[in-house]
């Protein structure tokens, strides 16, 4: 089974569409994440939501919003994409106590934005 | 302001031979201090972490040298292996907030036959 999966794998989209991309994880974790790599490999946090409230929001346009249902799943809805916004999105997910700094990630949507 | 520095940027060693990759950090509020493992099409995977309250932690052939006062951590992998070519990424993050985890820029790893 796999223990953080998003989809989809791939996603490749005309400019200006509205995307969303899915992310479950079955280890039982309270916090969830999404991050960015760009194309240099670098990687970045965007959200972090813990329980189904957002406790991390950094500096993204707010053309990205991510959503909770329930502390399993955490899917990150796009409006109005941007060439720029090409990238692999990772979704990682942690448990609370002192390993919750062990991150487990997803395989990543790789988004495509022409 | 780059919060975690990663070096080298790419790294090439032979079969059997000990990889070292450099991390420094400027923010002494972090306590944790994961690398991370990166194949190409998948995911980050946790490979090893330590926190600052010892100096060395080792798992086979992975080890993390620890210098708090130097603010520096590095990763060895001994007898480096062809299927240990990946990217490497060190990552830090404090206690009160630890699943926000600044990375650095990542070690490209090729370890050739």
């Amino acid at each position: 089974d796999t223990a953080v999966s998003q989809t989809p794998k791939y996603l490749v989209t005309q400019m200006g569409n509205d995307k969303s991309i899915k992310c479950e994880q079955n280890l039982g974790h309270d916090t969830m994440y999404w991050y960015k790599q760009d194309s240099k490999k670098f990687l970045k946090i965007m959200f972090s939501y813990n329980n189904k409230e957002l406790i991390i929001n950094e500096t993204v346009p707010n053309r990205f919003s991510p959503k909770s249902p329930d502390k399993a799943h955490l899917n990150l809805h796009i409006n109005s994409l941007e060439l720029g916004d090409s990238a692999v999105y990772f979704c990682a997910s942690s448990l609370a106590g002192k390993d919750r700094g062990k991150l487990f990630f997803g395989s990543g949507t790789q988004l495509s934005v022409l | 302001q780059q919060q975690v520095k990663q070096s080298p940027q790419s790294l090439i060693v032979q079969k059997g031979g000990i990889s070292i990759i450099n991390c420094a950090y400027e923010n002494t509020a972090f306590d944790y201090f994961p690398w991370y493992q990166q194949f190409p099409g998948k995911g980050p995977a946790l490979l090893i972490a330590i926190r600052p309250d010892v100096s060395e932690k080792k798992e086979g052939r992975f080890t993390i040298s620890f210098n708090k006062s130097a603010k520096q951590f590095s990763l060895h992998i001994m007898d480096s292996q062809p299927g240990d070519s990946a990217t490497y990424f060190c990552a830090a993050s404090k206690n009160a907030n630890a699943g926000k985890s600044t990375f650095g820029d990542g070690t490209t790893l090729t370890v050739k036959p």
